[in-house]
């Protein structure tokens, strides 16, 4: 199971862009890095996955790196209604892995007019 | 996401009551899932099924169970409700395709114990 560390809060300012990073050095070769938005009272939202590299979407970048130990969600000019919790989430469907299911604390990034 | 309905979206009770939160989505998906919220806590899974025929349990399923009554239903249940059990509850889809198919949530119950 591949444990996630990312940091609990972040600050940000309405058109910066905001980079949130996520380590699982354990990430086993087929699991996928997946991304997810949460308001509050509201369940999580699928942002962005990815495998290697980098994926881009009409929401945000996911940067990954070679070693895939790894990767950052990028928020181009984040809006007040980009505050949220932001959780990454290392695993796959089959092979025994269930780190897709574990969200942990995720990151709760604030954004400041 | 309005294709995940859960019932009721809130819910008081007394201590010591048996509760069933209901779970039903329209996406054909075959993965259901339930999780808890507590204030400033992520989620954390209590069960997961990977299809009609299939329960497992996950982080903190103890003093609760489950019920997957066709693919489109899972339901779960408190059999004796205790305050600690005061959260917010979600239920979620996902697909079974290969490599990780993301999941789709509910708007939540919002079940306090008292």
């Amino acid at each position: 199971l591949a444990k996630t560390t990312q940091p609990i809060s972040m600050d940000s300012y309405e058109g910066q862009e905001v980079n949130i990073t996520c380590s699982h050095n354990n990430i086993a070769t087929n699991d996928y890095i997946t991304w997810y938005q949460q308001f509050p009272s509201q369940g999580p939202r699928f942002i962005i996955q990815g495998y290697k590299t980098k994926v881009t979407n009409e929401v945000a970048s996911l940067f990954i790196p070679a070693d895939r130990k790894s990767s950052t969600l990028s928020l181009p000019r984040v809006s007040l209604s980009d505050t949220a919790v932001y959780y990454c989430l290392v695993g796959r469907n089959y092979g025994g892995s269930q780190g897709n299911l574990i969200f942990g604390k995720g990151t709760k990034l604030s954004v400041k007019p | 996401d309005a294709d995940v309905t859960q019932t009721p979206r809130n819910r008081i009770t007394k201590t010591g009551k048996r509760i069933m939160l209901e779970c039903s989505q329209t996406k054909g998906h075959d993965r259901m899932y339930w999780y808890r919220q507590d204030p400033g806590l992520g989620l954390r899974l209590i069960y997961y099924s990977f299809d009609v025929k299939d329960i497992n349990k996950g982080e903190i399923s103890d003093g609760y169970s489950v019920s997957r009554q066709a693919q489109a239903k899972f339901s779960l249940s408190l059999e004796s409700a205790i305050p600690n059990q005061t959260a917010l509850y979600f239920c979620a889809t996902s697909d079974s395709g290969w490599g990780n198919q993301p999941q789709h949530f509910g708007d939540g119950t919002r079940l306090s114990i008292l």
